[in-house]
């Protein structure tokens, strides 16, 4: 059971590129990483999924590493419409399914 | 596609009183998850459904809190007798696949008075 770990908060500004980082130590040979967006009374967002190495789309990437334990969120040149609490799912898709989410970080992009 | 759909998006209600939320997944998707989210924190998981088979709960469904997915379509999540503690925000996911990510719905809200 993959438990996780993000900073609490970030400040950036418009423009930039932004990396969150999560912790995942435990990871299960079966979890795969999944990174969300949400917005306030708002359900979370999909943004992002993999496994190993290197995802890639149009709004953003996930860099994980050889031995899994963390992942890395980039965005690139954020907006001030990129403000929102971003989280990591680490969940296993064969065994039990209990999926744990991050403790979120809460972007702030400044103008 | 339409999305998941939760109904009502708010509930309030008193303490002790029994609670129904509905979740209609998005269509094509088989797999059905509902988790619980409160002021400041994740979501937590709660249980899982493949099709009509519920295949997971969570220690923290207590003996109050029972989810159906009749017929492997939309799900409905009933709290009886709610406690103070039961008032957060209750989401729903689908996903088309066993490799497929989670999409979410804008969750109902419940606070208990």
């Amino acid at each position: 059971l993959a438990k996780t770990t993000q900073p609490i908060s970030m400040d950036s500004y418009e423009g930039q590129e932004v990396n969150i980082t999560c912790s995942h130590n435990n990871i299960a040979t079966n979890d795969y990483i999944t990174w969300y967006q949400q917005f306030p009374s708002q359900g979370p967002r999909f943004i992002i999924q993999g496994y190993k190495t290197k995802v890639t789309n149009e709004v953003a990437s996930l860099f994980i590493p050889a031995d899994r334990k963390s992942s890395t969120l980039s965005l690139p040149r954020v907006s001030l419409s990129d403000t929102a609490v971003y989280y990591c799912l680490v969940g296993p898709f064969s065994g039990t399914y209990k999926y744990i989410f991050g403790t979120g970080t809460r972007l702030k992009v400044l103008a | 596609d339409t999305g998941v759909s939760q109904n009502p998006r708010h509930k309030i209600t008193k303490r002790g009183q029994n609670v129904t939320f509905r979740c209609d997944p998005i269509s094509e998707h088989n797999r059905l998850y509902w988790y619980r989210q409160t002021l400041g924190q994740g979501p937590e998981f709660l249980t899982y459904f493949q099709n009509e088979a519920q295949l997971e709960k969570s220690r923290l469904l207590s003996d109050r809190f029972s989810a159906e997915r009749p017929k492997g379509s939309f799900s409905t999540l009933e709290i009886q007798r709610t406690e103070q503690g039961d008032s957060a925000m209750y989401l729903c996911a689908s996903s088309l696949g066993k490799h497929q990510p989670q999409h979410f719905g804008d969750g109902t809200r419940l606070s208990i008075l």
